[in-house]
């Protein structure tokens, strides 16, 4: 079955950088756009921006231009969202979703989540 | 940006209760929405699709309508295991947005 493993939880000090990976397994990585959202804590769901597995090509919301950078390695199935220059407000959980079919659609599945927590 | 705005924020209904969630978008969206389940510690968990198609494996009591800008979530008997936080989403438009969701809680 299709299923999106994402990286464990990060604890970064402000002005760092973090890397979550979303790992994919049972479909071909390169056919399908992965997309990234993000959920502060107490917060509703925040689209970030999306990946073509296969070109590389991004297209990212632009409350996050210039800060976030998403890029894959189809060797090893794996997508990966990092953003810079952190600030508190970034704290929350960050979650990979494949769409159904070429670059439209719903997001199905959603990787587990990863924390990342932003503190001095 | 297309705006996504659900209502109620909050919806108290017993269970065995039928409840009706709405999402209205800022623009016509067609019948590109989808729903999601959220629970407490849980990633969205995808429920209908193209506003009133279902996904694998959701049941029936839950069903979906609408187009252009106004749409429903129906849950038509609530069982124990809906109590969660709804929401909306369009894939019209970039960027994809959300609506701030719906928390469905017992009274």
């Amino acid at each position: 079955q299709v299923q999106l493993v994402q990286s464990g939880a990060e604890v970064k000090k402000p002005g760092a950088s973090v890397k979550v990976s979303c790992k994919s397994s049972g479909y071909t990585f390169t056919a399908y756009y992965m997309h990234w959202v993000r959920q502060a804590p107490g917060q509703g769901l925040e689209w970030m921006g999306r990946i073509n597995p296969n070109s590389g090509g991004t297209n990212y919301a632009q409350k996050f231009q210039g800060r976030v950078t998403m890029t894959k390695d189809t060797s090893i199935s794996t997508a990966y969202m990092e953003l810079s220059s952190l600030t508190s407000d970034d704290t929350a959980v960050y979650y990979c979703a494949r769409v159904p079919y070429g670059d439209g659609g719903w997001l199905d599945p959603w990787g587990q989540g990863s924390l990342v927590t932003v503190s001095s | 940006e297309i705006v996504m705005t659900q209502s109620p924020a909050t919806l108290s209904v017993s269970p065995g209760e039928r409840a009706t969630l709405s999402c209205r978008a800022s623009q016509s969206v067609s019948s590109n929405l989808a729903w999601y389940q959220q629970k407490p510690g849980q990633a969205p968990r995808l429920l209908m699709y193209d506003a009133s198609s279902r996904a694998t494996g959701i049941p029936a009591r839950f069903s979906g309508s609408g187009s252009g800008t106004e749409f429903t979530l129906t849950i038509s008997s609530l069982q124990s295991e809906d109590f969660a936080v709804y929401y909306c989403q369009q894939y019209k438009n970039w960027p994809r947005t959300f609506g701030q969701g719906t928390k469905v809680e017992i009274k």
